[in-house]
């Protein structure tokens, strides 16, 4: 079946340093949506990406699909406190309505 | 909008009871969807609603689980004879329809323990 896979499981960044979580799909995506989870909370919609090579900027924050469709990456620049919480990934085949979630990337500031 | 709203928010119970989770979603959207998260791992698909019919089912989903939304507005999931890998949050989110997806609107979720 569709499978989706995210990594890394966990990225420890100092405040300020960037953030990447990359996601890669088993088969092609019609869309691709990315969430973010604070701890203790529920997912957060961020953004949507459909078209193939689509690159969409949320202030420090920028989502990539790759042109084939079957990747997607988040990079944070400069990252701070609020932005600490676990980002998934989860993609739309096209031939169901059901999302395929990637396991997530746990964003850590250190001390 | 109020948002979505699961209750109960915790519930524990003994394994082989039957546990029955409700949710309702935000007025206006008629995709209801319904997902299980374990620690350190992201939703997994359990079902989904579109109004009040039952369009797809993980193939995954035990036949223990069975999930309704009568009038297309609330849901409600429950688990038959639970057992300690039903220990979990169940999360319910609901959404706009549209061809090309829509943001998914999660609730609090309820976190179930069997003990």
């Amino acid at each position: 079946g569709q499978q989706v896979m995210q990594i890394p499981q966990y990225q420890h960044v100092q405040e300020g340093e960037d953030f990447t979580t990359y996601c890669n799909s088993s088969t092609t995506l019609s869309n691709i949506q990315w969430y973010k989870q604070r701890p203790g909370g529920h997912p957060v919609f961020l953004i949507q990406l459909v078209k193939s090579g689509e690159v969409k900027k949320q202030k420090r924050l920028t989502f990539q699909f790759g042109e084939a469709k079957k990747n997607s990456s988040l990079h944070i620049t400069a990252t701070q406190t609020t932005d600490v919480g676990t980002y998934f990934c989860a993609g739309r085949g096209d031939s169901n309505y059901q999302l395929i979630w990637g396991a997530g990337t746990k964003l850590i500031i250190k001390p | 909008d109020t948002g979505v709203s699961q209750n109960p928010r915790h519930k524990i119970t003994k394994r082989g009871q039957n546990v029955t989770f409700r949710c309702d979603p935000i007025s206006e959207h008629n995709r209801l969807y319904w997902y299980r998260q374990t620690l350190g791992q992201g939703p997994e698909f359990l079902t989904y609603f579109q109004n009040e019919a039952q369009l797809e089912k993980s193939r995954l989903l035990s036949d223990r689980f069975s999930a309704e939304r009568p009038k297309g507005s609330f849901s409600t999931l429950e688990i038959q004879r639970t057992e300690q890998g039903d220990s979990a949050m169940y999360l319910c989110a609901s959404s706009l329809a549209g061809y090309s997806g829509q943001p998914q609107h999660f609730g609090d979720g309820t976190r179930l323990s069997i003990l």
